[in-house]
């Protein structure tokens, strides 16, 4: 069975620093996306960034990317130079990729806050 | 504007009441999906469409029904609402395919209470 897991509930982080949020992921599907969202405290999940399971380079999306590691089944999101308004809630997720099947999960999330 | 659209967005009900929250999506996305948010648990998958008429089943579908007629629309139907039911539900909506985008746009969510 899939699963997700975020061992971290909550990271403090001084501001302009560059912080690592850990997701691993556990799967036999050869075919198969990772993604982070943001949650801010007022509620909406906002899109970050996406890896495909067959992308050869790591992806990146302004200050987030995607260190992503097929063979330990990792995939952490790192922010550099942190702001202020990157307090909030983390998710990796997990799609399969499949023709016939596309279930998501998540993971629990990491409450990231930032300290000025 | 591109967006996902739920109704509504605060509903408190009693057990047993049948109640619809409906999501609409105007980007023509091929995939729509029903989360439920609790406190600890993240997001965890209800149902999903990859097409019109396709659906099945997430993580967690007990007590729910889903239908997709038309491609931009993905009511949820809770029958007999119970009380472990109440949670904040999200809609999403994306492209679907080989080699498409695969970003998901979330509505703004629906707190649902059941008394």
């Amino acid at each position: 069975a899939q699963k997700i897991t975020q061992t971290q509930p909550g990271m403090f982080v001084q501001e302009k620093e560059a912080v690592t949020l850990d997701c691993t992921y556990d799967t036999s599907d050869p075919s198969y996306g990772l993604f982070w969202y943001k949650q801010p405290s007022s509620g909406e999940m906002i899109f970050l960034i996406y890896q495909g399971s067959y992308d050869q380079q790591n992806a990146t999306e302004g200050r987030y990317s995607l260190n992503f590691q097929k063979a330990r089944k990792s995939a952490n999101l790192v922010i550099s130079a942190s702001q202020l308004g990157d307090s909030a809630m983390y998710f990796c997720a997990m799609r399969e990729e499949k023709s016939s099947a596309s279930k998501i999960i998540f993971g629990s999330g990491t409450r990231l806050s930032i300290r000025p | 504007e591109a967006q996902v659209t739920q109704n509504p967005r605060y509903l408190i009900t009693v057990t047993g009441k049948k109640l619809t929250v409906t999501c609409s999506q105007n980007m023509n996305h091929e995939y729509m999906s029903w989360y439920r948010q609790d406190p600890g648990l993240g997001l965890r998958q209800i149902y999903y469409s990859m097409n019109v008429e396709v659906t099945d089943k997430g993580d967690v579908p007990e007590g729910y029904k889903v239908s997709r007629k038309e491609k931009r629309n993905f009511p949820l139907i809770l029958e007999s609402p119970s009380p472990n039911q109440t949670s904040l539900y999200f809609c999403a909506s994306s492209l679907w395919g080989p080699g498409r985008t695969v970003t998901q746009y979330f509505g703004p969510g629906t707190r649902l209470t059941v008394l």
